[in-house]
């Protein structure tokens, strides 16, 4: 198995709260994601990161931020958490952005917003 | 823009049952199509994956192939046992990233 380490694995937050779930891996891969997994959805990309300091976008990025000042670290972080962010998260690595590069998930955060 | 779309489920076969799970998808040019498995309680795995038209991916006894004449890659298995209980995830990847399917659940009865 990939080296990536979620943590907290669980957390149950007030609404308003300012939350950050960590992602740490030890496989120095280059890009890193984080996704949120809802019933009927799949999964939806938050944010992701293809380097130290470079990030973007997901199709749901509001209400999150992310920052990667190291390698092995990605964070995100739910500034004002609310009751539509109760959700599992995983964290996602690659070491390429090639066509055919498979993601290796973290075993997920389950968050819920009370 | 891109999309995948997987049955609903959820599934319920009987152990040595023949399973197909249908996934089609919406693109431009030629994504390459993949299927993940998640274990109860875990992240998901990479089950196989088909990087161009015709092209057959196959892992575990599982089986997809990528019909871009007809935008599928349906995922397939002969036999299917209890270990095979799992969510399954269609799902393709364009411009550094994964667009995945709703997801679809299996359950397998001994």
């Amino acid at each position: 198995d990939a080296g990536i380490t979620q943590s907290p694995r669980h957390k149950v937050t007030e609404t308003g709260t300012p939350v950050t779930l960590r992602c740490h891996q030890t496989e120095n891969h280059r890009y890193m994601y984080w996704y949120r997994q809802d019933p009927g959805h799949g999964l939806r990309l938050i944010h992701y990161s293809y380097g130290v300091k470079d990030t973007d976008k997901g199709e749901v990025s509001d209400g999150y931020s992310v920052s990667r000042s190291k390698t092995e670290d990605f964070l995100l972080t739910l500034e004002s958490a609310t009751s539509s962010q109760t959700s599992v998260y995983f964290c996602a690595i690659s070491d390429t952005s090639t066509y055919n590069s498979p993601l290796h998930f973290g075993n997920g955060t389950r968050l819920t917003v009370t | 823009g891109d999309s995948v779309t997987q049955m609903e489920g959820p599934v319920t076969l009987s152990e040595e049952a023949f399973l197909t799970i249908n996934c089609t998808y919406t693109a431009t040019g030629y994504p390459s199509l993949f299927w993940y498995v998640q274990y109860p309680g875990e992240g998901l795995q990479l089950l196989l994956k088909a990087t161009k038209a015709d092209d057959k991916g196959s892992n575990k006894g599982f089986e997809a192939t990528y019909r871009k004449e007809t935008t599928s890659f349906h995922l397939e298995k002969g036999s299917v046992q209890v270990s095979d209980s799992a969510v399954y995830f269609c799902a393709l990847h364009r411009d550094n990233k994964l667009s995945f399917g709703a997801g679809t659940t299996v359950t397998v009865r001994a």
